[in-house]
């Protein structure tokens, strides 16, 4: 099953509004991640959250975390056409039964701005 | 610096043959990871390496199988491909595991 569930699988804005999405998880995290992904190619790392932090912000995104709640969320304020995109969330845990830590990824969600 | 490549970047295999993907990683990188993206199962784990050493497998069947070599770079391997295998894989490489992952522009395989 996926670690990191993003909600809403599908979110249609129009440019210059704000676009939120949510990614909830299951186990303790080491810390936690944003991509995204245009169109079937490969993904880019928008932004990392580590477990004792609250929130971070890079540009116009703006990443929060509450460990308590086990979820996370992205904001993009400003959007442009450009930001139309899946966008993924994905957390650093314990690999089950292992000692080590793996990366695992929700299935994500697609933004789509409209010009 | 050059960023993750994966070879070939399309591909077109019959059911029971075997494809072998490559991915080059970022140079200084020495964790290789890899992924398959499907419409209906999202991004699965396929497996991890580290200084040629498998440190994470995904819940996938032997048939999928991988290598890293002395020099980062890192093949996988599918034998005997069934149609549910069509699929983009990606591969993508780290300094160091769990950290930002660096992914490659992914290998689009359909088995027909």
């Amino acid at each position: 099953s996926q670690q990191g569930e993003e909600d809403p699988q599908a979110l249609s804005i129009q440019e210059g509004e704000n676009a939120t999405m949510n990614c909830s998880y299951k186990t303790s995290i080491n810390n936690l991640q944003w991509y995204r992904q245009n169109s079937g190619r490969g993904l880019v790392h928008l932004i990392l959250i580590r477990s004792n932090e609250r929130e971070k912000h890079s540009g116009r995104l703006r990443v929060t975390l509450d460990t308590s709640k086990k979820s996370s969320s992205l904001l993009i304020t400003a959007s442009r056409a450009a930001d139309t995109a899946s966008y993924f969330c994905a957390t650093d845990a314990l690999a089950s039964g292992g000692s080590n830590y793996k990366l695992t990824f929700g299935k994500g969600t697609l933004l789509t701005v409209n010009p | 610096k050059a960023g993750v490549t994966q070879t070939p970047r399309y591909l077109i295999k019959t059911r029971g043959q075997q494809v072998t993907l490559s991915c080059s990683p970022i140079s200084g990188h020495r964790s290789v990871s890899w992924y398959q993206q499907t419409p209906g199962q999202g991004l699965q784990f396929l497996f991890e390496y580290f200084s040629e050493t498998q440190r994470n497998k995904g819940n996938f069947p032997g048939r999928f199988s991988g290598r890293q070599f002395s020099n980062s770079r890192s093949e996988m391997n599918v034998s005997t491909l069934e149609l549910g295998d069509s699929a983009l894989y990606l591969c993508a490489s780290s300094l160091a595991a769990g950290g930002t992952q660096y992914f490659g522009p992914g290998t689009r395989l359909t088995v027909l």
